[in-house]
């Protein structure tokens, strides 16, 4: 079945970095746009980047550029989010989800992965 | 940023109850609007999207109306399962796209 199990979540401390990885399967990696959407706890929810299905375009929202990096490996089937200079507020959970139309950027994300914490604190 | 601002942020209301949950924006979005719904230590699911187009695989009972600035997210008939969070999202200005604050729907 189509599935997003993102991993790489952890304690670090202000000013670290730390690496996700979302391995997607069961439906064509390569043709769909990707996504990070974070949840700070107890709050709403925040887009943080999207990459297109070819790699060939990026964008970040104002709250993270500069300090993270979308990438994808479509030979892997896998989306990544480097996150480097990591604030208290970078503290959430992120998740990758899925563009809903192939090739086309929507900004609707129809498949979520079930999340991993990211925990940033001395 | 487009602001979009949902009401209530908290319903109350009991299995067989319509409800209706509004979203409002700040400035015209078009029908570039979604709605998720997320339960407890969940991911959010995709409920409509354009407005009023319903994803595939999620029950008749959810219905979406509204463009413009004035949306609303309706349940015929409330579910046990339903009762859950539920956030609009704008798509008309990507990549500054925006969510509402959430609303949470509990059981009376």
């Amino acid at each position: 079945q189509v599935q997003l199990v993102e991993s790489g979540g952890g304690v670090v401390q202000p000013g670290g970095s730390l690496r996700l990885s979302c391995a997607a399967s069961g439906f064509t990696f390569s043709s769909y746009g990707m996504h990070w959407v974070r949840q700070a706890p107890g709050k709403g929810l925040e887009w943080v980047a999207f990459i297109r299905y070819d790699g060939s375009n990026k964008y970040y929202a104002d709250s993270v550029k500069g300090r993270f990096t979308i990438s994808r490996d479509n030979s892997k089937n896998t989306l990544y989010l480097q996150m480097n200079s990591l604030r208290a507020e970078d503290t959430a959970v992120y998740y990758c989800a899925k563009d809903r139309v192939v090739t086309t950027v929507t900004f609707a994300f129809d498949i979520w992965g079930q999340g991993t914490m990211v925990t940033v604190s001395s | 940023d487009i602001q979009l601002t949902q009401s209530p942020s908290f319903l109350s209301a009991s299995v067989g109850d319509r409800v209706t949950i509004t979203c409002r924006a700040s400035q015209g979005i078009s029908s570039y609007l979604a709605w998720y719904q997320q339960k407890p230590g969940k991911a959010p699911k995709l409920l409509i999207y354009a407005a009023s187009t319903l994803q595939s695989g999620v029950p008749s009972r959810f219905s979406g109306s509204g463009s413009g600035t004035e949306f609303t997210l309706t349940i015929s008939s409330l579910q046990p399962e339903d009762f859950a969070t539920y956030y609009c999202q704008q798509l008309n200005s990507y990549p500054r796209i925006t969510f509402g604050q959430g609303t949470r729907l509990e059981i009376k």
